[in-house]
């Protein structure tokens, strides 16, 4: 049971590159997400997908696309990179009926030259 | 505009003394309040919640307070132990989407032996 799985863990990108983030999750858990971390700034939420085939934008989703490819995967892409989209990002799944929790992928660490 | 805010980036406490981090909020239809713990180099990890119906909740050594009046939090760690060293963060989520999580900047506990 690997909980929540992402990958690469790192990452160095152009600027003007595209790249696609990939997020697995084994605990058939409806709801997937992808949040991005930035010193001083916290977790933000970029984009969400409350069950397969649906997708929805959170705080910050300019630059970036999203794929619930089935009911385990859920990819972020960045069509064209930019250093402002360097950080650290994180997938997260939420259990059925569950409010007050979370379950966290351990991270990609992305930086654009 | 942040609606989550952690006013302290940083804390220090000896070993065995309470530890208090505390969190801000703006968003009065937030109705449920979590408290992740990260380490370096992996995702957050749940560690307690607390809904709008209550203003407690306990376990073990750690305790959530929610003062709805003056949209505050706070997180105590009692006793604390080296091994709490790590950046805590709160998060809220709301009546009117519970998919959207939103997040404070952290604060960054450091226990000392």
């Amino acid at each position: 049971n690997a909980g929540v799985t992402q990958t690469p863990k790192f990452q160095v990108l152009k600027t003007g590159q595209s790249m696609t983030l990939q997020c697995a999750q084994d605990m058939n858990h409806n709801s997937m997400y992808w949040y991005r971390q930035d010193p001083g700034m916290g977790l933000r939420l970029i984009y969400y997908s409350a069950s397969e085939g649906t997708t929805d934008k959170g705080e910050v989703p300019n630059g970036y696309n999203v794929s619930r490819l089935n009911k385990r995967e859920f990819s972020l892409r960045l069509e064209s990179a930019a250093p402002s989209q360097t950080s650290v990002y994180f997938c997260a799944t939420r259990p059925p009926g569950r409010q007050d929790t979370q379950y966290f992928g351990p991270g990609t660490r992305l930086t654009v030259l | 505009d942040q609606q989550v805010k952690q006013n302290s980036p940083s804390l220090s406490v000896q070993e065995g003394r309470i530890s208090i981090l505390n969190c801000d909020y703006t968003n009065s239809m937030f109705d449920y309040f979590l408290w992740y713990k990260k380490y370096p180099a992996e995702g957050p990890t749940f560690l307690i919640s607390i809904s709008s119906i209550k203003d407690k909740n306990e376990d073990g050594r750690f305790t959530v307070f929610l003062n709805k009046s003056a949209k505050h939090l706070s997180l105590h760690i009692v006793p604390s132990q080296p091994g709490d060293s790590a950046v805590y963060f709160c998060a809220a989520s709301g009546q009117d989407n519970f998919n959207k999580f939103y997040f404070g900047s952290g604060t960054k506990l450091n226990v000392k032996p």
